[in-house]
């Protein structure tokens, strides 16, 4: 079993959408969450960090961890079709130590 | 803030040439930066985690002498990809974590990656 799953997609959605991308983490010592916008050939871009249960907003995003579970999920509302990209998770138990990745979901945004 | 930069950003060189990679972060110092390969449509993979003024740390599977690193100085680090051969070809990409703040722990913030390309 990978420590972080995700649903590689892809996914579609009109414009205008909701869009609920979704992880699951088996580690109880991971601590601290992320959520990575990746454009196709470019790094990954940070969109939201959080450390705690509960949810994180940021403009049209959405993050929303939920410790008990170990499920993370990103909430994207109003999508956009500037927001079609590979959207990673990634946890991490501090400290400076590394981050384990889920595959990513491939999102498409149609007009 | 927080930006890293990665160069170059492309590079295809023949069989057996030695190819060195930078990553700088341009607003912050990096006490710890952190080496990533990424296959196509598939999640990044960590190959070493390099601090500042001492050697890396590599991932199981990772050959230190292929992959050379070098973290001289809190804004640089550089991968030497050694003798490179086609199946050293693939997207590798450096992060780097700004400084933690009142105990808090940051996010690693990444390049644009290098694209390599072995013939």
């Amino acid at each position: 079993q990978k420590e972080v799953e995700q649903d590689p997609g892809p996914l579609s959605v009109p414009e205008g959408a909701i869009v609920s991308l979704n992880c699951t983490y088996s580690n109880s010592a991971f601590q601290y969450f992320m959520w990575y916008r990746q454009y196709s050939r470019k790094g990954p871009e940070l969109l939201m960090y959080t450390y705690s249960s509960g949810n994180k907003e940021d403009g049209r995003f959405t993050a929303q961890v939920d410790k008990s579970s170990k499920y993370i999920s990103l909430f994207i509302r109003d999508s956009q079709p500037s927001d079609s990209a590979t959207y990673l998770c990634a946890t991490g138990t501090g400290g400076g130590n590394k981050l384990t990745f889920g595959t990513g979901t491939q999102l498409k945004v149609e007009l | 803030g927080a930006v890293v930069s990665q160069h170059p950003s492309r590079v295809i060189c023949k069989s057996g040439t030695s190819v060195k990679i930078e990553c700088r972060s341009l607003d912050f110092q990096a006490t710890t930066m952190f080496w990533y390969r990424q296959f196509p449509k598939k999640s990044l993979m960590l190959m070493a985690t390099s601090n500042e003024g001492s050697k890396a740390t590599y991932e199981q599977g990772v050959e230190k002498d292929k992959f050379l690193i070098n973290h001289a100085s809190l804004t640089l680090s550089t991968l030497t990809v050694t003798s490179a051969h086609p199946e050293d070809s693939s997207f590798y990409i450096c992060s780097a974590r700004t400084p933690d703040r009142g105990g808090s722990n940051q996010p690693q913030h990444f390049g644009d990656g290098t694209r390599l390309s072995i013939l």
